[in-house]
Formats: C-alpha cells, structure tokens, sequence
C-alpha cells in the first residue's frame, strides 16, 4: 500500500531563515505531487504541483520554491522566511488518471516564523 | 469561473443527531466532486467521491453524499453524529480548465454531548 511521509511535523524558525520541508512517497511510481498551505482559520491554497521529476507548476507568486529531485521526492523551500510563511503545509500525491486524478495526502507540517 | 461553496463556517450537532453539511459548486461541465475530513493537526483524509456513476455515494465512517444536478449540490451527511466526528470537512471539486481541485473554505463540525 501507499504511504506519504512528511518531516518534520512542527518547525519554528525566525523570520530570515531559510526553510527545507520535505515529502515521500512510498508504494507507487511516477505519481503527481502537490504542496499546499493551509492558513490559520482558512482554507487549502494550492502552492506547487509536479507531474516528474524536475517539473514543477507554482500556482501563486510567493516567497516559496519546491523541487523534485526524485520520483518520489518533493521538497518546498525559501531562502528567507517571512511572517506570512506561517501555516500549516500539506503533501500530497495522486496516480495520474487523466481528470480524476484523487489526492492523498500527508500529515502535514506546522510552521511558525516569528 | 468555478466555485465551491460550503455554507457554515462552523456547524453544531448534538450526538446522535443528523449531520448535514452543504456543499454547492458552478461547473460548466458534468463535475467530479471530493469530500475530505481534516481531524485536527492532521492532514486530509478522502471521506467520498462522485465521478458520474451513482448520484447517492457511499463513503468511510458512515457518511454519504448526493449529486443534485439541479441544485449543483452535492451535501455530506451522516444518520446518527458520533463525538469522533467532530473536524473540518472541505468540499472540493476539479477544475475543468487545469483539472486541479478548487476547495471550498471548509466546515467546522462540532459534535455536543
């Protein structure tokens, strides 16, 4: 079976500092892999979504990169955090099946930058 | 452009008691919709999807929703509310343009004894 890993669970930076999350995937190949936000109180913004390794869509412009340097591996980084990086930060992975394409997803990550 | 709409920020139940929580969309096209519960400090767990086979769709946990083309609705409901069911349900549905999920804000189910 298919199990996604997210690490680490909490994190606690300064504003300025860099930042590294990263996300496997474990039980399947090739899948598509996503990176969300959830802000306090609000609902899940998509950050980045990769279909293969190197390849990465950014929906927002933001203070974010991701990379993809294996098939199952999805890392999400900033050089500087800023405030507003504060959240909740979700993995998640699907087999591409053309337009359905249903989206599992990780335990998450909670970042705070004070 | 599509939408997901979730009325209730927050809904209260007593257990036992009917859990309904609504959900509508704007599609141009027949839609693909997805509930998912989010236990708190966790990530979200797929609950039930409708991908244009049988409009009444069975879930995980005792839960079910219906497709109402009609009323573009496709609410989430539960017979008898457990106090384990208390989290954040988020409807979704998929773009028709990037086929990438568009959320809607969530719902809040508060479950008193």
């Amino acid at each position: 079976s298919q199990t996604i890993h997210q690490w680490p669970a909490t994190l606690v930076q300064p504003v300025g500092s860099p930042l590294s999350l990263e996300c496997t995937v474990e039980g399947t190949s090739n899948p598509n892999l996503y990176w969300y936000r959830q802000a306090a109180g609000r609902g899940l913004q998509l950050l980045f979504y990769s279909v293969g390794i190197g390849q990465i869509s950014s929906e927002v412009p933001q203070n974010l990169s991701a990379s993809r340097p294996q098939d199952r591996q999805f890392i999400l980084s900033s050089k500087k955090l800023l405030l507003s990086d504060s959240g909740f930060y979700l993995c998640a992975w699907s087999v591409p099946a053309g337009v359905i394409d249903t989206q599992y997803f990780g335990p998450g990550t909670r970042l705070t930058v004070l | 452009a599509q939408s997901v709409t979730q009325l209730g920020s927050h809904v209260s139940v007593s257990e036992g008691a009917l859990v309904l929580l609504r959900c509508n969309y704007s599609s141009s096209v027949p839609p693909y919709l997805f509930w998912y519960v989010q236990y708190p400090n966790q990530g979200l767990q797929l609950l039930l999807k409708y991908t244009s086979a049988a409009t009444l769709v069975k879930g995980i946990n005792g839960f079910e929703a219906e497709f109402k083309k009609s009323e573009t609705s496709f609410h989430l409901t539960k017979p008898s509310a457990h106090m384990s069911d208390a989290a954040e349900y988020f409807c979704a549905v998929i773009s028709d343009s990037n086929y990438q999920l568009i959320w809607g804000a969530g719902t809040k189910l508060i479950i008193k004894p």
